[in-house]
């Protein structure tokens, strides 16, 4: 089974670049979730979503942080314009709301975002 | 809102070396806890889990994690490390039967030398 699919593994940009990263989820998982990864503030939330739809983006750090999920296998995760310090891993996870409610989540290989 | 502490957040140890690495949360309801470990530049994947029954929970690579609830901790152990375990490890709290969103741990980054 393929697992979860992010794309690129690593983006240089530019500040004031706009930044697009792409999650394809594990088939038939209910729930998407993006986080980032910084050696300051270790892994944080930024926005999750149930069934496609935003349920809590309270994580995404400001108003340059977009997040959709047009359908059940894609989601992407923007910033513009991008800022230094939005340089840091970002992961995508996966989850199944199966009736054990087990709750594990599968990450992808992540996106190193690099922003001069 | 439940929390997750790791109270260890860097461990330096030797091959053979035993470990136990800390992990304690707030909520006070059935949980479901979790390890996670990151092997350096590899995702986050699922070292082992506990949801109900034996509360000592065996995982991968010889890893193992006890359930203690009148301690609110979920502390991991492995016996004798080697040095392929250097990594990063995340203890993950859900509330169980509810919410599918796990809280996680800030992390310890474990380093063994050979």
């Amino acid at each position: 089974d393929a697992g979860v699919i992010q794309s690129p593994r690593h983006e240089v940009t530019e500040m004031g670049q706009e930044v697009t990263l792409r999650c394809k989820p594990i088939s038939g998982h209910d729930y998407l979730f993006w986080y980032r990864q910084t050696m300051m503030r270790g892994l944080e939330l930024l926005i999750y979503f149930n069934n496609n739809v935003p349920i809590d983006d309270s994580g995404m750090p400001e108003d340059r942080f977009s997040a959709k999920m047009p359908n059940a296998s894609f989601s992407t995760l923007k910033i513009q314009p991008s800022e230094p310090r939005d340089s840091a891993v970002y992961f995508c996870a996966s989850s199944l709301a199966d009736w054990g409610h087990t709750g594990e989540l599968f990450f992808g290989e992540g996106s190193r975002l690099t922003v001069l | 809102a439940q929390s997750v502490s790791q109270h260890n957040h860097h461990v330096i140890l030797s091959e053979a070396a035993s470990l136990e690495l800390g992990c304690n949360y707030s909520y006070g309801g059935t949980v479901n806890l979790f390890w996670y470990v990151q092997y350096p530049g590899q995702h986050l994947q699922l070292l082992l889990k506990y949801f109900s029954g034996d509360p000592l929970v065996k995982g991968i690579k010889g890893f193992e994690a006890e359930f203690i609830k009148s301690k609110f901790s979920f502390n991991l152990r492995k016996p004798s490390v080697q040095w392929s375990d250097t990594a990063e490890y995340f203890c993950a709290v859900k509330i169980g039967g509810g919410s599918y969103i796990p809280t996680f741990g800030r992390g310890t980054s474990l380093i063994v030398h050979p």
